[in-house]
């Protein structure tokens, strides 16, 4: 089945302790993003990546990072979070903008 | 830079009536729009798009939007909503080329309540 995956899909986790929430997709698809979705603010990406070893920001990538290795992994990195990044986040992929996105599940982050 | 207005944070319409759904866009550059929906606790799903050509592109399960440049809009139409229409609207855009080529900037969202 084609698919976008993020895990895990919830966490709850401390001020500063770094985690990274994982995204793959079995579609090969070449472009890749990040989002995260706050209530009244719509979703607003993070990173996004047009290919393997190429990424750029969004319109909020402070506190965040990504890496593109290999095409079908895309994970996302907080080094040390904060309580305003709780968020629900959402991982997409594409054939290639402005190809259909597919959105993966959401992960839901709590920071305390 | 490019931005994205949803004119609308709420709609409430009853079953079987038509529903317009605002959104207006700014960009120095040509752009391509995108209409996404979010049923609840889902991820979000293209709903139709606007690449080039005809002005006015549809979906499958009869929604409709057209493409105003003069008036930077692209407005979701459907003329007979009913109850599984209730979800969460998106309307996104994209620079057709250049600088930030990729970026995809989302509206706030408008949410559709369609009541029996």
């Amino acid at each position: 089945e084609a698919q976008v995956t993020q895990n895990p899909r919830y966490l709850i986790t401390v001020t500063g302790k770094k985690l990274t929430v994982t995204c793959s997709q079995n579609m090969n698809h070449e472009y890749m993003s990040w989002y995260r979705q706050d209530p009244g603010l719509g979703l607003r990406q993070i990173y996004y990546s047009m290919n393997v070893e190429v990424t750029d920001k969004g319109d909020v990538p402070e506190g965040y990072k990504v890496s593109r290795k290999e095409k079908r992994n895309f994970p996302l990195i907080l080094e040390s979070p904060s309580p305003n990044q709780t968020s629900l986040y959402f991982c997409a992929s594409s054939p290639g903008t402005p190809n259909e996105q597919y959105f993966g599940p959401g992960t839901r982050l709590t920071v305390t | 830079a490019q931005s994205v207005t949803q004119l609308d944070s709420q709609v409430p319409v009853f079953e079987e009536a038509p529903v317009e759904l605002r959104c207006n866009y700014s960009s120095s550059v040509s752009v391509y729009l995108f209409w996404y929906v979010q049923y609840p606790n889902q991820g979000l799903q293209l709903l139709l798009k606007y690449l080039s050509g005809s002005t006015l592109v549809e979906s499958i399960n009869g929604f409709e939007a057209e493409f105003n440049k003069s008036q930077t809009s692209f407005h979701l139409r459907k003329p007979s909503v009913h109850i599984s229409d209730t979800a969460e609207y998106f309307c996104a855009v994209t620079n057709a080329g250049g600088t930030s080529y990729g970026k995809l900037t989302f509206g706030q969202g408008t949410i559709l309540t369609v009541h029996p």
